[in-house]
């Protein structure tokens, strides 16, 4: 089982502060890099796979970088809205494992 | 809505029985992943089919097995359940076993074992 740690645990931000959070993950055997969006009493939702180092991804207003080498990504969120509250979580999936391994997330509270 | 349905929504049950979790993945998606998450605990894996096959395995005890029908739904069965097993189970689906593609995951199945 892979060690995937996320920081910070939690966060609180006002309206329109833009914000990143990190995912560390072991570098040996990486094959992608899946970020999820989990709003409370919903469902995770799949925000980017990414797998190539140097990859950036974006979707509005929120964006994420790779770093495969060292193994770390990076979630931006630019001028946070209260809608953006949620659990980030990031999932490395090595080829070892052949599995997602989820990280503990990122709860972020966007206050108006 | 992701297109995943699982059923029941909540479960109710008792120390010792034994419950079935039913998972119908999006149209045309042949992978199926289970996913149980405890209160304690973030996301963990437990076990993958694609079309039918078992694909990878997690950390899933000996109680729980899993299986994917040819209509491609899954069902994941709980046995002699103890109280460490209530949490919130999650199936998700996706067009292919390979990583780079997204999973989608369905509403979850709440168990409470009392």
């Amino acid at each position: 089982i892979l060690n995937v740690e996320q920081s910070p645990q939690s966060l609180h931000v006002q309206e329109g502060d833009s914000t990143n959070f990190t995912c560390s993950f072991p570098s040996s055997n990486f094959y992608a890099l899946h970020w999820y969006r989990w709003e409370t009493a919903k469902s995770p939702e799949a925000l980017f796979v990414m797998t190539l180092n140097g990859d950036e991804k974006k979707k509005g207003r929120i964006s994420a970088t790779l770093n495969t080498k060292e193994g770390y990504s990076y979630l931006y969120i630019k001028g946070s809205q209260p809608e953006d509250s949620a659990t980030y979580l990031c999932a490395p999936y090595n080829n070892a494992g052949n599995m997602l391994t989820f990280g503990g997330g990122t709860r972020l509270m966007v206050k108006p | 809505d992701s297109g995943v349905t699982q059923t029941p929504k909540h479960l109710i049950t008792a120390t010792g029985q034994r419950v079935t979790l039913r998972c119908s993945p999006r149209s045309g998606d042949l992978s199926v992943y289970w996913y149980q998450q405890s209160l304690d605990q973030g996301l963990q894996f437990l076990i993958q089919y694609y079309n039918g096959e078992e694909r990878a395995k997690g950390n899933i005890l000996e109680r729980f097995s899993a299986q994917q029908f040819p209509d491609l739904h899954s069902e994941l069965n709980l046995s002699s359940l103890e109280l460490g097993d209530s949490a919130l189970y999650f199936c998700a689906s996706s067009g292919w076993t390979a990583p780079p593609y997204e999973q989608y995951f369905g509403p979850g199945t709440r168990l409470t074992v009392t």
